[in-house]
């Protein structure tokens, strides 16, 4: 069975910085590009980054440019999300998700909550 | 880059069709196949219910259906069903390989 937990959420001030970790089981971790979406409370949901499955490529979405960071480890089955300068826009739930296709993400994890708040 | 656009919310009774449009423009979409569209009841994580613009991944029920003409792509659900009322959001890849969701549409089931 497919799992992704994420952790590391929490509650953090303007400014600071906070690592969100998603561990991945049950598939073949190395064969499949990963992402992060968030929602923030009440509303839609928003793409924010990924890697391909050998960590070459990586994008971003504009939000988040210059202040996130994605990574992966291979061998322990894990994502990361780095996130600087966090801003109180940047409160959400952060969802890791699995990649079968092109948007196509067939496996969630339950979501981590970041609060940005002073 | 602004979301792709849905209706806020759409409405029918069980048994009826709906279908849910997701607009954009050809700088969300290109000249790619690569929408996808997700259900999310409250409080949960969303599902995968269309992938490459028609493909249903197992397990999703044959009601709900996909399509794409230019830059407007939709979900169909039809003989609509209870367990159905749910957020529905669209995804599309864009050419600077990037993702835009859509705004998210409410389905309401009467």
């Amino acid at each position: 069975e497919v799992q992704l937990v994420e952790s590391g959420g929490g509650l953090v001030q303007p400014g600071g910085s906070l690592r969100l970790s998603c561990a991945a089981s049950g598939f073949t971790f190395s064969s499949y590009s990963m992402h992060w979406v968030r929602q923030a409370p009440g509303k839609g949901l928003e793409w924010v980054s990924y890697i391909g499955s050998n960590t070459i490529y990586k994008y971003y979405a504009d939000s988040v440019k210059g202040r996130f960071t994605i990574s992966r480890d291979n061998v322990e089955n894990l994502v990361y999300l780095q996130m600087n300068s966090l801003r109180a826009e940047d409160t959400a739930v952060y969802y890791c998700a699995r990649e079968i296709y092109y948007g196509g993400f067939d496996d969630w994890g339950r979501g981590t909550l970041v609060t940005v708040s002073s | 880059q602004s979301a792709l656009t849905q209706p806020p919310s759409v409405s029918g009774s069980p048994g009826q069709s709906v279908t849910i449009s997701c607009t954009g423009t050809s700088s969300d979409f290109g000249s790619y196949n690569r929408v996808s569209w997700y259900q999310q009841p409250p409080g949960t994580a969303p599902k995968l219910m269309i992938y490459e613009v028609s493909n249903r991944p197992s397990g999703v029920p044959d009601r709900f259906s996909g399509s794409k003409s230019g830059n407007t792509a939709s979900l169909t659900i039809s003989g609509l069903q209870a367990e159905d009322e749910a957020d529905y959001y669209c995804i599309s890849y864009t050419p600077s390989s990037t993702f835009i969701f859509g705004g998210g549409t409410k389905l309401t089931v009467l």
